[in-house]
């Protein structure tokens, strides 16, 4: 079956513009987390969505992050006014249940020149 | 603050031998995740790790977990060049989950 989508798989952009990135889950996982890997890095949880829910969002690295999940499916996050330091690659996962294993996206790769 | 700390960070191993990744964590959890990244791809899962004591093994790999010394392992048994990657272990807290830094291993012919 199809796994977890995300778009687009590399975005360049200038600093001070705003990106949407987009995560197309596994049809029926309820759980939608967003991960950031900088390079050489492990991963930094940024958020997660529990249906059209976030919990938690004290992952979020700044005000200029903001997430939202609509019809407990497709997921985007935004970076408003980006800076170079926000330059990585952004990991989306789903999970069938809160606690369950995650099953990740190809990742979007983000250069913020 | 939360700590996962794997290690080594680097291993390069000759083909055929054993080795072991350790990964420690700061709090208490019993939820543990191995996951396998190749070089420019994103994360495969490779074990879910729910209770202390838990063992899974699957081909030449096989993770263990120690709730009460925060601990869990990843053995490698007699290894090849396909087992060359990066490996994160994840701890799950709450709604959250937190990685090691990754032990990049190289399996040397």
């Amino acid at each position: 079956g199809a796994g977890v989508s995300q778009s687009p798989s590399n975005k360049v952009t200038e600093k001070g513009k705003d990106v949407e990135l987009r995560c197309d889950p596994i049809s029926g996982h309820t759980a939608l987390y967003w991960y950031r890997q900088s390079l050489g890095q492990g991963l930094e949880f940024l958020i997660y969505f529990q249906g059209n829910s976030a919990p938690d969002k004290s992952g979020l690295p700044s005000d200029r992050f903001s997430a939202e999940r609509t019809g407990g499916s497709v997921s985007t996050l935004t970076i408003q006014r980006t800076q170079q330091e926000d330059s990585a690659v952004y990991l989306c996962a789903s999970s069938p249940l809160q606690y369950n294993e995650q099953f990740f996206g190809p990742g979007t790769r983000l250069t913020v020149l | 603050e939360l700590k996962v700390e794997q290690n080594p960070l680097f291993l390069s191993m000759q083909e055929g031998k054993n080795y072991t990744i350790y990964c420690n964590y700061s709090t208490t959890s019993d939820r543990l995740y191995w996951y396998r990244q190749d070089p420019g791809k994103s994360l495969e899962s490779l074990f879910v790790l729910l209770s202390n004591g838990a063992v899974k093994q699957e081909g030449r790999l096989m993770a263990s977990l120690d709730t009460k010394a925060r601990l869990s392992t990843l053995h490698i048994t007699a290894a090849v060049h396909d087992l060359s990657a990066t490996y994160f272990c994840a701890v799950e807290v709450g709604n959250q989950f937190y990685f090691g830094t990754g032990t990049s291993l190289t399996v040397i012919p």
